[in-house]
């Protein structure tokens, strides 16, 4: 079974500041990984995909990395802003079974003004 | 366009009792899944319908919980005899095909309350 891991488990930063989030990953068979956010009493927002066969993707100021061999993602949020304070959540698609995804407990970030 | 709608968004029932969940996914997603999000812990998948084909209930946590889904759109999630362990954050995603390439859009979640 999948396990997935966050680091930190909450992050607390001042605006303006550039921060790295982490993920790992126990089978790195993965399908592909996504990044989510989670505002208090929300849903999951998406926030990029990356496939297994790439290496990072980019939305806007976040940028997600995938590195399969050594079971890791980093999501970078450059210039972080107050309205970014969320929990952060990733998650990995398996490649047999229920394709179904399997999520770490999140980052709690907090940002500072 | 709309988003994967949840109703109810809070639920709250005496232990022992019925409970149902319903989601409406987005128009044309073919795959739709049940997580669950406890106190403290991370999502855990509990059950997908792909199409047409038997859902996969792999995740159920026991047969007090089951799911349909008819006519390839809404689903209903049924919770019998409900426990106070059964308290947690019941979301629902949706996907336009079961692939894997797709990524999954959630809905706002059911907050479940067993008293």
């Amino acid at each position: 079974k999948q396990e997935v891991t966050q680091i930190p488990a909450a992050l607390s930063v001042p605006e303006g500041e550039n921060l790295v989030l982490n993920c790992s990953f126990t089978d790195s068979a993965i399908y592909n990984l996504q990044w989510f956010r989670q505002d208090p009493g929300k849903g999951l927002t998406s926030l990029l995909l990356i496939q297994s066969s790439q290496r990072e993707q980019t939305s806007g100021r976040l940028n997600a990395s995938l590195d399969k061999s050594s079971g890791r993602s980093t999501l970078y949020i450059a210039a972080s802003q107050p309205g970014d304070s969320a929990t952060y959540l990733c998650a990995g698609r398996g490649q047999t079974g229920a394709n179904n995804l399997f999520f770490g407990t999140g980052t709690r970030l907090t940002v500072i003004p | 366009g709309a988003g994967v709608s949840q109703s109810p968004s809070n639920k709250v029932t005496e232990k022992g009792k019925d409970v149902e969940l319903r989601c409406d996914p987005i128009s044309g997603h073919t795959a739709l899944y049940w997580y669950r999000q406890s106190l403290g812990q991370g999502l855990e998948f509990l059950i997908y319908f792909q199409g047409n084909s038997a859902p996969d209930k792999s995740g159920l946590p026991s047969d007090r919980f089951s799911a349909e889904r008819t006519g390839g759109s809404v689903s209903t999630l049924t919770i019998q005899r409900t426990q106070q362990e059964d308290s947690a954050v019941y979301l629902c995603a949706s996907s336009p095909y079961l692939g894997g390439a797709y990524e999954q859009y959630f809905g706002p979640g059911t907050r479940l309350t067993v008293t």
